[in-house]
C-alpha cells in the first residue's frame, strides 16, 4: 500500500513557467512534509518542508501548499530555470519528522530553455 | 567540512557474500537513517536509529542489519539473505528540528 502518491511522474515546463507537483497521503498520523531535489547519481537535497499547522510556506522560488482536509500537498516552482531540471520527491513522516520518511515515487522535471 | 560521508561510492558483491556500507556524520546529529533507492522508485526506509545503541526496523529491513556503537557512525550490512540487493543506498542524519540530510550514496551491484 503506497502511503504517499505523487504526480505527475514526469513534467516538462518552459523556462520562466511554473512547475507544479502534487502529492497525496493516507496516514493521518503524518505531521511533517518535506520536499527533496535529486540530481542523477547524487543524494537528495532538502528543499523546503511544512507542518500541518500552516497552509502555505514559501522559500525563494519554492512554495508548498498544504490542504489538511484533503490530505494533499503540492510544490510550486516559480520562474522555473533549466538548472531546476531534476527529480523531485515529496515525503511524509510522523512525530514531527523523527521517524523515517515515507517517500513518493518522484517526478522527473525538465525545464526547456 | 561538516557533513555526511558514505563509502565506498561503488561496491560490487558476489552472490552469497555479506557487505558493509559505511556512513559517518560530523554534524553532531542524534538520529541516523538508511534508505534504499531503486530505479523509478522513491526511497524506502531500511533502518533508523535515534540514539546510540538503539535502532528500529523500517519498511524493508529483511536481509539487512545495522549497529550504532558511536553517535557518528551507522554502518549497514547487506547480508546474503537479501534477495535483490542491487540498489543505490542512501544514509541520512537529523538533529533538532528533525530535518533529514542525506549523504552522497553508495551504489551496490551484485555480480
Amino acid at each position: 500500500q503506497q502511503q504517499v502518491k505523487q504526480s505527475p511522474q514526469s513534467l516538462i515546463v518552459q523556462k520562466g513557467g511554473i512547475s507544479i507537483i502534487n502529492c497525496a497521503y493516507e496516514n493521518t498520523a503524518f505531521d511533517y512534509f518535506p520536499w527533496y531535489q535529486q540530481f542523477p547519481g547524487k543524494g537528495p537535497a532538502l528543499l523546503i518542508a511544512i507542518r500541518p499547522d500552516v497552509s502555505e510556506k514559501k522559500e525563494g522560488r519554492f512554495t508548498i501548499s498544504f490542504n489538511k482536509s484533503a490530505k494533499q500537498f503540492s510544490l510550486h516552482i516559480m520562474d522555473s530555470q533549466p538548472g531546476d531540471s531534476a527529480t523531485y520527491f515529496c515525503a511524509a513522516s510522523s512525530r514531527g519528522g523523527a521517524d523515517g520518511l515515507t517517500f513518493g515515487k518522484g517526478t522527473h522535471l525538465i525545464i526547456q530553455p | 567540512d561538516g557533513g555526511i560521508t558514505q563509502s565506498p561510492k561503488y561496491l560490487f558483491r558476489k552472490e552469497g557474500q555479506n557487505v558493509t556500507l559505511s556512513c559517518e556524520q560530523n554534524l553532531n546529529h542524534d538520529a541516523m537513517y538508511w534508505y534504499r533507492q531503486d530505479p523509478g522508485q522513491g526511497l524506502r526506509l531500511i533502518y533508523y536509529s535515534q540514539i546510540v545503541n538503539d535502532f528500529q526496523k523500517g519498511d524493508i529491513a529483511e536481509g539487512y542489519s545495522v549497529s550504532r556503537e558511536k553517535k557518528e557512525s551507522f554502518p549497514l550490512t547487506v547480508t546474503s539473505a537479501q534477495k535483490n540487493p542491487t540498489a543505490f543506498y542512501l544514509c541520512a542524519s537529523s538533529g533538532q528540528g528533525n530535518k533529514q540530510f542525506f549523504g552522497p550514496g553508495t551504489r551496490l551491484t551484485v555480480l
